[in-house]
């Protein structure tokens, strides 16, 4: 069974500083991965995804995330964060046979602060 | 275009009343999901419809849990005889078909209070 584990249930961060958001995996299999973003009251928008290829990723509003296989991880990362970025965080992962479903880390708060 | 949408956007219900929850997907989206949020958790994956196969109901965790959708259109998810551990957040998400089903567009969500 896969599983996704994104360990900081809360990252406060003041404004225009770096951030990275841990997300690690595991599976026996190839893997998709995902990262979505949820602001308040909004559903869930894809922020990137890897699929194949480059495993540094660029995705919108300035976001990358770099696969790394041997470590089983998709961290999220922003070199410069603005107010309008806190929101929850969601890594997401699908293995590339069987169930089409993603499956959901528990989400990570980022909280930017002035 | 639109996007999903879900109906009620919030319901509260009694113990062991049934509820019912609508999703909308996308036009031409043939691949349908339901997930539960609860709070403070990541998304549990419930059901999964393709086109006309044979849903996938490998997530629902019980049989008081299930979903119906017609063709590619519209789909219900019932809860018979709510209980409180089913208040949550209850999304639907659509795709297309494909490397595209990666992809995966979410409606706003229904909160269910059950009290």
């Amino acid at each position: 069974a896969q599983s996704v584990t994104q360990l900081d249930s809360q990252v406060p961060v003041f404004e225009e500083a770096p951030v990275e958001l841990r997300c690690n995996y595991s599976s026996s299999v190839s893997v998709y991965l995902f990262w979505y973003v949820q602001y308040p009251n909004q559903g869930l928008q894809l922020l990137l995804k890897y699929l194949s290829g480059s495993t540094l990723v660029k995705g919108i509003n300035g976001f990358e995330a770099e696969f790394n296989k041997s470590q089983t991880s998709f961290h999220l990362r922003k070199p410069s964060v603005h107010i309008s970025d806190t929101a929850e965080y969601f890594c997401a992962v699908k293995m590339d046979t069987g169930r089409r479903a993603l499956t959901f880390g528990s989400g990570t708060r980022l909280q930017v602060q002035p | 275009g639109a996007g999903v949408s879900q109906s009620p956007s919030n319901k509260v219900t009694e113990k062991g009343k049934d509820v019912e929850l609508r999703c909308d997907p996308i036009s031409g989206h043939t691949a349908l999901y339901w997930y539960r949020q609860r709070l403070g958790q990541g998304l549990e994956f419930l059901i999964y419809f393709q086109g006309n196969s044979a849903p996938d109901k490998s997530g629902l965790p019980s049989d008081r849990f299930s979903a119906e959708r017609t063709g590619e259109s519209v789909s219900t998810l019932t809860i018979q005889r709510t209980q409180q551990e089913d208040s949550a957040v209850y999304l639907c998400a659509s795709s297309l078909a494909g490397e595209s089903s990666y992809e995966q567009y979410f409606g706003p969500g229904t909160r269910l209070t059950v009290t």
